[in-house]
């Protein structure tokens, strides 16, 4: 949906990197949803964020994954120590109205 | 426990063609149930979304219907399109807890392949 930016559009990461992902909501959006979709499944959710909040991370995995939204620029989703099995497509969807973006295409080589 | 059930897993039909898809879910309390179309490599885009007391919703070509009752829900594709090809999703909200806190079911989807 036009005005939710996420970049980059693919990132490829070596075992043990970090991967740093963006996500711009829509203008006026304070909301942001995180969302993984391995390959072949559906989307799971991740984490849920307000403007300097996180409001629910019960999709997050406990180890390796965080994620912020300062109160100025995007929404972070950083994952330390990459492997081969975070390689999927991570989504943002603004507000409560989940307004997607375009994805995060992730590869862990 | 709060789920959401989708079928057919894939389908398959021709051009011009209509189809229902389905979805029910077992989710309390109940909020809005949504439709999405995703595109090989896209983000999710919204079809539907429909509240407790809607029956049923237009959006071009796709209608969606909702039982509340039965906790079902269709999908109707009216003369399908080469375009139509793609994962089609059922996502039901609830509110979760004191606060407003909605939480999103996501269903696995039914993949379409429009044929010519």
């Amino acid at each position: 949906n036009a005005g939710v930016m996420q970049n980059p559009r693919h990132l490829v990461r070596r075992r043990g990197q970090e991967a740093r992902l963006r996500c711009s909501p829509m203008k006026g959006h304070s909301h942001v949803y995180w969302y993984r979709q391995l390959p072949e499944e559906g989307l799971k959710f991740m984490v849920y964020l307000q403007k300097e909040n996180i409001i629910d991370e019960s999709g997050m995995p406990k180890e390796r994954f965080s994620a912020e939204f300062p109160k100025e620029g995007p929404s972070i989703l950083r994952i330390q120590q990459v492997v081969r099995g975070d390689s999927a497509a991570y989504f943002c969807a603004s507000s409560h109205e989940q307004f997607f973006g375009p994805g995060t295409r992730l590869t862990v080589l | 426990k709060n789920q959401v059930e989708q079928s057919p897993q894939s389908l398959i039909i021709l051009e011009g063609k209509n189809c229902t898809l389905q979805c029910n879910y077992t989710v309390s309390p109940f909020s809005n149930l949504r439709w999405y179309k995703q595109d090989t490599g896209r983000g999710p885009v919204s079809l539907t979304i429909m509240t407790f007391s809607e029956n049923t919703k237009s959006n071009g070509r796709y209608t969606a219907t909702l039982d509340a009752d039965t906790k079902q829900s269709s999908l109707h594709i009216t003369a399908s399109q080469l375009s139509d090809s793609a994962s089609y999703i059922c996502v039901v909200s609830w509110l979760s807890g004191a606060g407003n806190n909605r939480k999103l079911i996501w269903g696995l989807g039914t993949s379409l392949a429009v044929n010519p």
